[in-house]
């Protein structure tokens, strides 16, 4: 049974360019959530969706915008990368919304700007 | 919105020796606390969580307390071994739907042999 999977692992980026990551959840589960993961700190919230619905919204400027498809699975975007998008970013999927059922990360996809 | 502080930031213990970290939190609609254990290059994993009808869990050499009055949620490990070395966070978050888990800054433990 597969995990929650998350493409591409690496991605290098030239400031300014946009890029889109792409999370797959766990079969069967209906809400996935984005988190970028600064190193030495911990995750921090970006969006969450759960039946394909945006369920709330971190502290991140417009520049980020995310959606989930029907199959549940997600794409994050982000345009205008800055030098100080570079982190992790992570993806949690889980059955329910958020606190009603356990989040299961995926193996991120570590993003440099360059 | 919700804020979690996580103490310590670092902790080394001797192998066999027990490690505790505290975390607090400020929303007191937050009813579920989940700890992960993210090893270097890895993604967080779930290790343990409480929700707010109960104040301890155990499972294994693992176990968390819950004193909702105090807004304090702490992380126990017995018997530590090399292999719990890694950097431990902690989270809150409500069952509204509308809340996402929110993180410590996590705690670098490390199990010296």
């Amino acid at each position: 049974d597969a995990g929650v999977t998350q493409s591409p692992t690496h991605l290098i980026k030239t400031r300014g360019q946009h890029v889109t990551l792409r999370c797959s959840p766990i079969s069967g589960h209906k809400s996935v959530s984005w988190y970028q993961q600064v190193l030495g700190q911990g995750p921090q919230f970006i969006f969450q969706y759960y039946e394909k619905e945006e369920r709330g919204r971190g502290n991140f400027p417009d520049r980020f915008s995310a959606r989930q498809f029907p199959n549940y699975s997600s794409e994050l975007n982000v345009n205008a990368l800055l030098l100080g998008d570079s982190a992790l970013y992570l993806c949690a999927s889980s059955f329910g919304v958020m606190g009603n059922t356990e989040a299961f990360f995926g193996q991120g996809t570590r993003l440099t700007v360059v | 919105g919700e804020n979690v502080e996580q103490h310590p930031s670092t902790l080394s213990v001797q192998e066999g020796d027990s490690a505790v970290i505290k975390c607090t939190y400020s929303d007191s609609a937050s009813n579920y606390f989940p700890w992960y254990k993210q090893e270097l290059g890895k993604r967080p994993q779930l290790i343990i969580d409480i929700r707010s009808n109960v104040g301890e869990k155990k499972d294994q050499r693992i176990a968390v307390t819950l004193n909702k009055t105090a807004k304090h949620f702490s992380l126990h490990i017995t018997e530590t071994q090399p292999e719990d070395s890694a950097v431990y966070f902690c989270a809150a978050t409500s069952n509204s739907g509308n809340t996402p888990l929110v993180f410590g800054k996590g705690t670098r433990l490390s199990v010296i042999a």
